[in-house]
């Protein structure tokens, strides 16, 4: 089945622990992104990666970090959280530039006390 | 840079009634895409409805069709004989046509109940 998977689901951390989000997809897609969604905000990006080694800023990169060492996996990294990076997360991949679908994992709800 | 607004943040429709939800956008371009994805409370988001900036006829799925008017930058989505699987939050968004990907901007999400 062809999917975007993130893990984990649920996630309750303390301030300044340092924790990954693991997002992968089987679709062989080149572009990944990472979203969070807040109240009354929709989704904002926050990283994005075109390939392999490849990626760029979203419009909220802040204390956010990613890699893209392979094609399949993108995962989001929180270095110090905060407690205003509380917060769901979504990975998505798409296949092509243009209007393209992009494919949405089920999404990572972050709690940081 | 681009916004997109959706100015009802919450509606509610009759079981099989008809409701239309609002987008507006701002931007430059001139070649850009459209979507309307929804997001039932099993959080997934799902791809509605797509449509390209450069074609003048509006785009249908179903029960689901947009009115997209391109000088007045709106696009707003109906969803015909509402169902009750249809009470989601409904985000629209907006991306620019580039030879590379380029970022896709969301608007804060209206939140439909579809009553029985």
């Amino acid at each position: 089945e062809a999917q975007v998977t993130q893990n984990p689901r649920y996630l309750i951390t303390v301030t300044g622990k340092k924790l990954t989000v693991t997002c992968s997809q089987n679709m062989n897609h080149e572009y990944m992104s990472w979203y969070r969604q807040d109240p009354g905000l929709g989704l904002r990006q926050i990283y994005y990666s075109m390939n392999v080694e490849v990626t760029d800023k979203g419009d909220v990169p802040e204390g956010y970090k990613v890699s893209r060492k392979e094609k399949r996996n993108f995962p989001l990294i929180l270095e110090s959280p905060s407690p205003n990076q509380t917060s769901l997360y979504f990975c998505a991949s798409s296949p092509l530039a243009g209007a393209s679908e992009q494919y949405f994992g089920p999404g990572t709800r972050l709690t940081v006390t | 840079a681009q916004t997109v607004t959706q100015s009802q943040p919450e509606m509610s429709v009759q079981e099989a009634e008809t409701v239309t939800l609002s987008c507006t956008y701002d931007t430059s371009e001139n070649n850009y895409y459209l979507f309307w994805y929804k997001q039932p409370p099993s959080r997934q988001m799902i791809l509605v409805i797509r449509q390209e900036a450069y074609k003048q006829q509006n785009a249908t799925e179903n029960r689901f069709s947009v009115n997209f008017q391109k000088a007045a930058k709106s696009f707003s989505l109906k969803i015909s004989d509402s169902q009750l699987g249809d009470t989601a939050m409904y985000f629209c968004a907006f991306m620019k046509h580039s030879p590379s990907y380029d970022k896709v901007i969301f608007g804060p999400g209206t939140s439909l109940s579809v009553i029985p």
